[in-house]
C-alpha cells in the first residue's frame, strides 16, 4: 500500500448535486494531484496542489476545484454534477519535482445517476 | 504538451514467455518516464521510471523498461511472465520544464494465460 487514502471508496449522487472527495497524502508528501480516470481509459489530470495553492490544471471546467490543507491533505470539489463525471477519481501525491514519481490511493468511484 | 500512445489494447502472452508492452511518448524537452500497473479496482501502483543515465530501468517485481531516445519509446518488459501480471499497465510521462501533468496512455491489458 502507497500511504496514500482517499474517502470514501463508492459514491452515488444525483445530476445537478455536488460532491466533495478526499485523500490524505503519503508522509513527508507535499504536492497532492487529481486525476479522473473514465472506464476503459488512462487517467486523465484534473489539477495539483503544492504547499496549499494550485500550481497546474488541466482541461477540466471550472466546476472542478480543490483545496489543500496545511498537513498536505486534500479535497476535490464537482458542482452540478453531469452524468459524464461518473469515473474513478484518484488522488496521487509526491515529493515535489518533476522526476518524482507519484503514489496513488485506490480512487474514489463516482457514479451520477 | 506532452502524450503518450501505447498502440496494442491488450498484450496476450503464455506464462514464463517474456512479456513486452510498448510505450512511445511526445514531450518538449527532456523526459521523465513512469509505467504503473492498475489491478481491477484500485489505484495505480508505481513500476519502474527513467530520469536519466543508463537507458535500461530496472523496478519492482521483476520488471525492466528500455528507454530509446531516437524512437522515442520507453517500453516495459519482464523476462518471464508469471499469471500474477496479468493487469492494466499504463505508461506516462512528465516534462523537464516544471510542468506538473503526468500524461498517461489509454493503457495495456495484459493477459498471462496459465
Amino acid at each position: 500500500e502507497t500511504g496514500v487514502t482517499q474517502s470514501p471508496t463508492h459514491l452515488i449522487k444525483t445530476r445537478g448535486q455536488q460532491v466533495t472527495l478526499r485523500c490524505s497524502s503519503q508522509s513527508g508528501h507535499n504536492t497532492v494531484s487529481w486525476y479522473q480516470q473514465a472506464l476503459g481509459q488512462g487517467p486523465q489530470f484534473i489539477f495539483q496542489y503544492y504547499r496549499e495553492e494550485e500550481n497546474g490544471r488541466g482541461n477540466f471546467p471550472p466546476r472542478f476545484s480543490g483545496l489543500q490543507f496545511p498537513n498536505y491533505s486534500s479535497e476535490l470539489n464537482v458542482n452540478a454534477l453531469e452524468l459524464d463525471d461518473s469515473a474513478l477519481y484518484l488522488c496521487a501525491s509526491r515529493r515535489p519535482g518533476p522526476e518524482t514519481e507519484a503514489f496513488f490511493g485506490q480512487g474514489t468511484r463516482l457514479t451520477v445517476v | 504538451a506532452q502524450s503518450v500512445a501505447q498502440p496494442e489494447d491488450q498484450v496476450n502472452v503464455a506464462e514464463g514467455n517474456p512479456l513486452t508492452v510498448k510505450c512511445t511518448y511526445s514531450v518538449s524537452g527532456n523526459p521523465y518516464l513512469f509505467w504503473y500497473v492498475q489491478y481491477p479496482n484500485r489505484g495505480l501502483q508505481f513500476l519502474l521510471k527513467y530520469i536519466t543515465g543508463d537507458n535500461l530501468v530496472k523496478g519492482s517485481y521483476g520488471f525492466e523498461a528500455e528507454f530509446n531516445k531516437s524512437q522515442t519509446s520507453f517500453h516495459l518488459k519482464k523476462p518471464s511472465a508469471l499469471v500474477s501480471d496479468s493487469a492494466l499497465y499504463f505508461c506516462a510521462v512528465r516534462d523537464s520544464y516544471g510542468n506538473n501533468r503526468l500524461a498517461f496512455g489509454k493503457g495495456n491489458q495484459v493477459v498471462v494465460i496459465p
